[in-house]
């Protein structure tokens, strides 16, 4: 079976700096690797996912993941932290039949 | 057709009573989905149809839990005898099938039940 392990359940970076958030998912076959943000009492965003194409994956608000397959991580990246991403960020793997198998998720708090 | 919509957004119910939740998906979608989030944990997959055909249901979903698409447009979602167990954030989401594109998920914004 597909899983999804969420390096982190909390991370913090200040205003400014890089955010990196860790992803890794077993899979035996290709897979389709998404990653979600979700607001307090909101439901879930789509940032990004990865189809077998690029492996450098671009997602809305500037954030980016690259797809390693020798790693099996999928990691979402953001040069510049914004107030306004402080969110609960989920790394999902789609499995057979389309179903997203989800990770535990990483709270990110922004620090001014 | 803006997204996919849920109702109610809230729903407060007594042990034991039963509750519905409706979910309409975008309209070209032929998939839906339901997961149930509980609070600090990542949504978990409940069952999920193709048009009106209920493809896969998940070890969560208890005899107590009923999903249907009638006419393969919106879904409702049945928990009989609620439990104090069953309070969580019922999320729907939709899909078009379509390898190229990965399965363009969207979901709603999700039904918040609390079982008291």
């Amino acid at each position: 079976a597909q899983s999804v392990t969420q390096l982190g359940s909390h991370v913090s970076v200040s205003e400014g700096a890089l955010v990196l958030l860790r992803c890794n998912y077993s899979s035996s076959v290709p897979p389709y690797l998404f990653w979600y943000v979700q607001y307090p009492n909101q439901g879930l965003q789509l940032l990004l996912k990865y189809t077998s194409a690029a492996t450098l994956v671009k997602g809305i608000n500037g954030f980016e993941a690259e797809f390693k397959k020798s790693e099996t991580s999928f990691h979402l990246t953001k040069p510049s932290a914004h107030m306004s991403d402080a969110a609960e960020y989920f790394c999902a793997v789609s499995e057979g039949g389309g179903k997203l198998i989800f990770g535990q998720g990483t709270e990110l708090s922004v620090k001014p | 057709d803006t997204g996919v919509s849920q109702d109610p957004r809230h729903k407060i119910t007594k042990r034991g009573q039963n509750v519905t939740f409706r979910c309409d998906p975008i309209s070209e979608h032929n998939r839906l989905y339901w997961y149930r989030q509980t609070l600090g944990q990542g949504p978990e997959f409940l069952t999920y149809f193709q048009n009106e055909a209920q493809l896969e249901k998940s070890r969560l979903l208890s005899d107590r839990f009923s999903a249907e698409r009638p006419k393969g447009s919106f879904s409702t979602l049945e928990i009989q005898r609620t439990e104090q167990g069953d309070s969580a954030m019922y999320l729907c989401a939709s899909s078009l099938v379509d390898i190229r594109t990965g399965y363009g998920y969207t979901f709603g914004s999700g039904t918040r039940l609390t079982v008291v």
